[in-house]
């Protein structure tokens, strides 16, 4: 079954509002991310959260993490047209022979309308 | 400043047809270097990794095959093309951090 899995699929809301994604995990992790991905385009990390931390801050960007209930959100505030895009979480479940592996969930596609 | 680059953007082929694309990457020193497909909208899938020269793990049985014949260019092939391999293909690299850092990808469709 899917590691990463996130809610809601899609999300529309108005320009200036605050967009909050979440994420579902289903074994231990390292880290959790989140990446964003413009349509057509490759995919651009947003921040990490490590697992022995519960919130993180960058910017309008606010990463909360609960290892016990295996789940994160992702909230932006203040929200602009531009930040239009699908976002992902992934998940790094350990390193093999030195490269990370990333288990990516399905995506929220957000929709900011001016 | 380190730039990783895939080509071609785009690429359409017949099925049977062969396949390759190409990541480089620019700036840095034995990266850690991924392959990802990522069918319409939807996750990403790890496809291939590779820590050094020569060094390749498959994360998937699949009809795609993966080289890295220089430090800093992963190479994803296929010796005949399945309507099922369509979808975005992304490159990946990283060092010890834990940030990935992505390309631009490929965009094959097979018809």
């Amino acid at each position: 079954s899917q590691q990463g899995e996130e809610d809601p699929q899609a999300l529309s809301i108005q320009e200036g509002e605050n967009a909050t994604m979440n994420c579902s995990y289903k074994t231990s992790i390292n880290n959790l991310q989140w990446y964003r991905q413009n349509s057509g385009r490759g995919l651009v990390h947003l921040i990490l959260i490590r697992s022995n931390e519960r919130e993180k801050h960058s910017g309008r960007l606010r990463v909360t993490l609960d290892t016990s209930k295996k789940s994160s959100s992702l909230l932006i505030t203040a929200s602009r047209a531009a930040d239009t895009a699908s976002y992902f979480c992934a998940t790094d479940v350990g390193r093999i022979q030195g490269a990370q592996k990333l288990v990516f969930g399905q995506g929220t596609r957000l929709t900011i309308n001016p | 400043s380190q730039t990783i680059h895939q080509w071609p953007a785009t690429l359409v082929q017949p099925v049977g047809s062969p396949l390759s694309l190409e990541c480089t990457v620019e700036g840095t020193s034995n990266p850690n270097l991924y392959w990802y497909r990522q069918a319409a909208g939807r996750g990403l899938q790890l496809l291939f990794y590779s820590v050094g020269i020569g060094q390749i793990s498959s994360e998937v049985p699949q009809n795609l095959s993966a080289s890295r014949p220089q430090d800093r260019q992963f190479i994803l092939s296929s010796k005949k093309l399945l309507l099922s391999d369509s979808g975005f293909y992304l490159c990946a690299w990283n060092l010890l951090a834990d940030t990935q850092y992505f390309g631009p990808g490929t965009r094959l469709t097979v018809l």
